[in-house]
This record gives structure tokens, sequence and C-alpha cells, in this order.
């Protein structure tokens, strides 16, 4: 079946770098994708999202990159910080308007080094 | 602090038994869903309620049920617990039946230890 999955299951970087968190997305009717944030023992917080008229998107020290051709999606954190620590996923909604469409990748467990 | 409440934050059964989760969602938050987290599957839609009623299925087991009360809150109710049900449970909100827009809200969660 179609699926949301993440290129590396962790990801190691220096704080103050920038990281990429990768993820690649099987259903081309999907057409809003969600970058959350698990930190442990906490729920998924929002990060950002972008719809597929998009091809990216800026918060604060996020930017999330689509590329709809590759199907693949990823989120940049910029000057890494030591609460950047957990585990990130992405989702994407199947091209369905209520969140009960939403697939969930595995995650990417990023680890800020001192 | 996202504004979703859940209880309890852990629980530990024995197999066999059923347990009752609650939710509280963000206030004005109409709709409610339930996912379940296990290391090995991710996070799995259960189930979605919207002002009361059934809006939505995911791979939710007949062991399982939910419902919406009129207060909005919500409770997932898990019976005939197996060693396999042991997984985080978290209940999301949104202020409609659909994204639109709005991104849904995760609680902490409710970790069930099933021993």
């Amino acid at each position: 079946g179609e699926s949301v999955g993440l290129h590396l299951p962790t990801l190691s970087v220096q704080e103050g770098d920038n990281s990429i968190i990768n993820c690649a997305y099987s259903n081309s009717a999907s057409d809003y994708f969600i970058w959350y944030k698990q930190e442990s023992g906490k729920g998924p917080q929002f990060i950002i999202d972008i719809r597929s008229n998009m091809d990216k998107r800026q918060g604060q020290r996020v930017t999330v990159l689509l590329n709809k051709t590759v199907k693949h999606l990823s989120l940049q954190i910029a000057a890494t910080q030591p609460g950047d620590s957990a585990v990130y996923f992405c989702a994407e909604n199947g091209g369905r308007i209520g969140a009960d469409g939403l697939t969930f990748g595995k995650g990417t467990h990023l680890i800020i080094q001192p | 602090d996202s504004g979703v409440t859940q209880t309890p934050k852990h629980l530990i059964t024995a197999t066999g038994q059923r347990v009752t989760l609650r939710c509280s969602p963000r206030s004005g938050d109409l709709s409610v869903y339930w996912y379940q987290q296990s290391l090995d599957q991710g996070l799995q839609f259960l189930i979605q309620y919207y002002n009361g009623e059934e809006r939505a299925k995911g791979n939710i087991l007949e062991r399982f049920s939910a419902q919406q009360f009129p207060d909005l809150h919500s409770e997932l109710n898990l019976s005939s617990l197996e060693l396999g049900d042991s997984a985080l449970y978290f209940c999301a909100s949104t202020p409609q039946s659909g994204l639109s827009g709005n991104t849904i809200y995760f609680g902490e969660g409710s970790w069930l230890t099933v021993v």
C-alpha cells in the first residue's frame, strides 16, 4: 500500500549546524504535508506544513521543501540547538481533507551533538 | 502545551482486562482523533469523531470502541486487552471535521502497558 517513509532513522549533527531531514512519499494524490516534532514522553508537535501548490515554505528556523516530481519532502532546521533533539515525522494527507487520511512516516531521530 | 488533555498518562493492566482512556480536546475544537503509536507500527489512525458523531474509522480493532460526549470530550475503550495492545495512545483535535488549513494538535498521550 501507499506509505510515507524517512530515509534515515537517526541523524546526528553538531550544535549550531544546519540539519536536513528527508522524507519520501509514494501517494501521488497527496496534496498536503506536515512535519511534526516529538520529544521524549510528549505528543507530536506541529512544526510546519506545506500544500502541493508550493515548493517551499519557511518558518522560524525551519524550511520545508517539496519536490512533487520525485515525491520528496525535506525539513531544514537552521542553527540547530539542543532543544531540537527529537524524533521528526513527516505526514501526507493522501489527497483527503480529513486528518483521518494522514499517513505518518516512522520518524527520524535527530541528535544534537554539543 | 497543545491544549489537548489526556488521562491517564500511564496505565498498567493485565491481559483480558478493559481500560478507558479519556481526552479533552482544545477549547472550541469539535473534532477528536485517536491514534495508536507503537515501535513497530509508528503512528496509526484509529478513529475520528466530529461533534459527537463518528466521522472516520481507521485501523481500529473490534475490541476497541470510542465515543464523543456532548461536552466534546472523548473516551477510547480498549477491551480484552492483549500484550500487543501495549502502546502510546494519542488524542488529537481540530476545530473542524477536516484539516482545511488547520493542523491537528496532539495531546501528551496515554501510555498503556499490558502485562
